[in-house]
């Protein structure tokens, strides 16, 4: 089993729309978890914390499960500027950062 | 305005040749890291380095070497001796090696033929 999965999409969804990624993670001594953007030939930015209590920023709200041991990102009323590719970071005990393959979503107008 | 900087944006280079990547920050970071990504592949660690003058392999060392002798800098020098050298490198930086958000550069993209 890979130590962090993500389903790599492409999720396609109408602008407006609401949509939600998972990321499951191996680890379960993993202690922090991002979720960052990556835009087609550009550097991953952070787009937000994972905190076991969530986390909610304007219309993106991430989660954590740690009994079935994923995070998950939802973007509600999407935009077109919100396609890109979402990356999930995993921190395990030992502080290495081990990072997704990523989740590609396209808003379509 | 803080952040890291990566240069040059392109390179190539013909096979055979050394190639020397540059990264910089003014974040005051501690942590340093050096990532390549292949098409459809995640971030993979090359270095990191938690202090000047210190630095470990990460899951892809082989071909590639590092140094940190000033806190702001991390160059990244390609090797001949990497197998498949064309990617795209990151650099990135953290407070301190612990559960820190990365802050990534620009990136370089390199191509080898």
């Amino acid at each position: 089993r890979k130590e962090v999965e993500q389903d790599p999409g492409p999720f396609n969804v109408p602008e407006g729309a609401t949509v939600a990624f998972n990321c499951t993670y191996s680890n379960s001594a993993s202690q922090s978890f991002f979720w960052y953007r990556q835009d087609c030939r550009k550097e991953p930015k952070l787009l937000m914390s994972v905190y076991s209590s969530g986390n909610e920023d304007g219309r993106f709200t991430a989660q954590l499960n740690r009994a079935s041991q994923y995070i998950s990102l939802l973007i509600r009323d999407s935009k077109l500027s919100d396609s890109a590719t979402y990356l999930c970071v995993v921190i395990p005990g030992t502080y290495k950062y081990i990072f997704g393959t990523g989740t590609r979503l396209k808003v379509l107008a | 305005d803080g952040g890291i900087t990566q240069s040059p944006k392109y390179l190539f280079r013909k096979e055979g040749q050394n190639v020397t990547l540059s990264c910089e920050q003014n974040l005051n970071h501690d942590a340093m890291y050096w990532y390549r990504q292949d098409p459809g592949q995640g971030l993979r660690l090359i270095y990191y380095s938690q202090i000047v003058n210190d630095f470990q392999k990460g899951d892809i060392a082989e071909g590639y070497s590092v140094s940190r002798e000033k806190k702001e800098s991390f160059p990244l020098t390609v090797t001949s001796a990497q197998k498949n050298p064309t990617a795209f490198y990151l650099c990135a930086s953290s407070l301190g090696q612990g559960p820190y958000e990365q802050y990534f550069g620009p990136g370089t993209r390199l191509t080898v033929t």
